[in-house]
């Protein structure tokens, strides 16, 4: 069965450093996301990205925060200068026109120190 | 009021009891609802998807949604220790998962053998 695939699955970077995260939605998804969950928080949606544009984006989701789909198959979230609250899970999803709903990739855990 | 409630718990059952999970919302506009499963540092995992007030059922797992009420509802029937997960509801306006999902912020479940 397809999956979302996310790397890498943990993260640590020092505090004003740059990330970025991937992600592989399924390949015949056309909808991406990210969301992101704080430890012991609730899992937030940050942005959706459709034809190759952003279609919706969160209050949480400032300048320091980009999304990309540089090739056909890979969709990745950069944060130019990491915070030490920008600490969390960071989930993928994607969907297609004809999907109930939205598949989750398995998260990479980024830690800022 | 949040647009979405959802009980923490910890919620702890005996192996083989029914268990009841529930959630609240408060933004009418909600028309598709989700049951995630989540594992702890994993990503969410969908389990059920219904649209419109009643009842889904798959296996052991039954979905209940009330509009009118704007509550739904997940019962797990003969819980196993391997349904031990944090349980997440969320919904979104559209079919097929375009728009963003809104999250409660889960319950965590333990079955004890």
């Amino acid at each position: 069965e397809p999956e979302v695939t996310q790397t890498p699955s943990h993260q640590v970077t020092q505090m004003g450093q740059e990330v970025i995260l991937r992600c592989v939605p399924i390949s015949n998804h056309l909808y991406f996301y990210w969301y992101r969950q704080i430890l012991g928080q609730k899992v937030e949606f940050l942005v959706s990205f459709y034809n190759n544009e952003i279609s919706e984006k969160s209050e949480i989701f400032d300048d320091q925060f980009s999304v990309e789909r540089p090739d056909g198959s890979n969709f990745t979230l950069k944060i130019r200068s990491t915070k030490l609250e920008d600490s969390a899970m960071y989930f993928c999803a994607s969907t297609s026109r004809t999907a109930d709903t939205q598949y989750f990739g398995p998260g990479t855990r980024l830690t800022v120190l | 009021q949040k647009e979405v409630e959802q009980d923490p718990g910890p919620l702890s059952v005996p192996e083989g009891a029914i268990v009841s999970l529930n959630c609240t919302y408060s933004n009418s506009a909600f028309q598709y609802f989700m049951w995630y499963r989540q594992y702890s540092r994993k990503g969410p995992e969908l389990l059920m998807y219904t649209y419109s007030s009643g009842n889904k059922e798959d296996g052991r797992f039954t979905a209940q949604v009330d509009k009118s009420s704007k509550y739904i509802s997940l019962f797990i029937r003969d819980s196993q220790p391997s349904d031990s997960a944090t349980y997440l509801c969320a919904m979104t306006r559209t079919q097929g998962g375009s728009e963003k999902l809104v999250f409660g912020k889960g319950t965590k479940l333990t079955v004890n053998p």
